[in-house]
């Protein structure tokens, strides 16, 4: 079975860039389709983006509301899966999760525990 | 605002079945069958419980099934048991711009 780890600061200044990385273990990460999704203090989750290798153009998709903001990418060699966010304001204080998604689509099957990633000076 | 609407909270006794309502619009709910429903205990990784509506993966209780009428889909938790005190998230497809919505999540407090 598919085992996610987050990583990343735990505290980004605002305007900053936050980046965080998805470790995988029990699976390549060339076979799955890749998600972030993200819990913002007291409300519901949001779909931030997917990706899947080889993560070039029609590989990827992202949230309308962040795709100015968001960026993607697979790295095979550590089998790993990162998200930077770019300038980001206190609304972007939130648990941030990786996910993979179900073949077949719009479903999430394995989660990481998530990483919680405050935005503050 | 989440995209989709649930109940904050709902509870019920040991034994007893409860349901959780997802109300989405044309654009999602009702236009496509691809629901999911996530039970999530704080601290820990979300888990899928339903997908595609109505399916269970593999390793999900029985009693956990879904079901979809128009814009609201609906999860119903048979045989309460403690262990099923949760956040339950609804999810949808909504198209390949938006790609997916989220519910608001519904507190189950089983009593």
């Amino acid at each position: 079975q598919v085992q996610l780890q987050e990583s990343g600061p735990g505290l980004v200044k605002p305007s900053e860039t936050l980046s965080l990385t998805c470790a995988v273990s029990g699976g390549a990460i060339s076979s799955y389709y890749w998600s972030w999704i993200r819990q913002s203090p007291g409300k519901g989750l949001e779909w931030i983006g997917y990706m899947h290798y080889p993560g070039t153009t029609g590989n990827y998709n992202y949230n309308p509301s962040l795709r100015s903001r968001v960026n993607l990418s697979l790295d095979t060699s550590k089998n790993q899966f990162s998200l930077k966010l770019s300038s980001v304001t206190a609304a972007d204080t939130a648990v941030y999760y990786c996910a993979t998604i179900k073949s077949g689509g719009g479903a999430f099957e394995y989660w990481g525990q998530g990483t919680l990633v405050t935005v503050s000076s | 605002q989440s995209a989709l609407t649930q109940p904050a909270s709902v509870s019920g006794s040991p034994g007893q079945s409860i349901t959780i309502s997802c109300t989405g619009t044309s654009t999602d709910v009702g236009t496509y069958n691809l629901v999911s429903w996530y039970q999530h205990h704080p601290g820990k990784a979300p888990k899928l419980m339903i997908y595609e509506v109505s399916e269970r993966p593999s390793g999900v209780s029985y009693r956990f099934s879904g079901s979809k009428s128009g814009n609201t889909a609906s999860l119903t938790i048979s045989g309460l048991q403690a262990e099923d005190e949760a956040d339950y998230y609804c999810c949808s497809y909504a198209g390949t711009l938006t790609y997916v919505v989220f519910g608001g999540g519904t507190r189950l407090t089983v009593l």
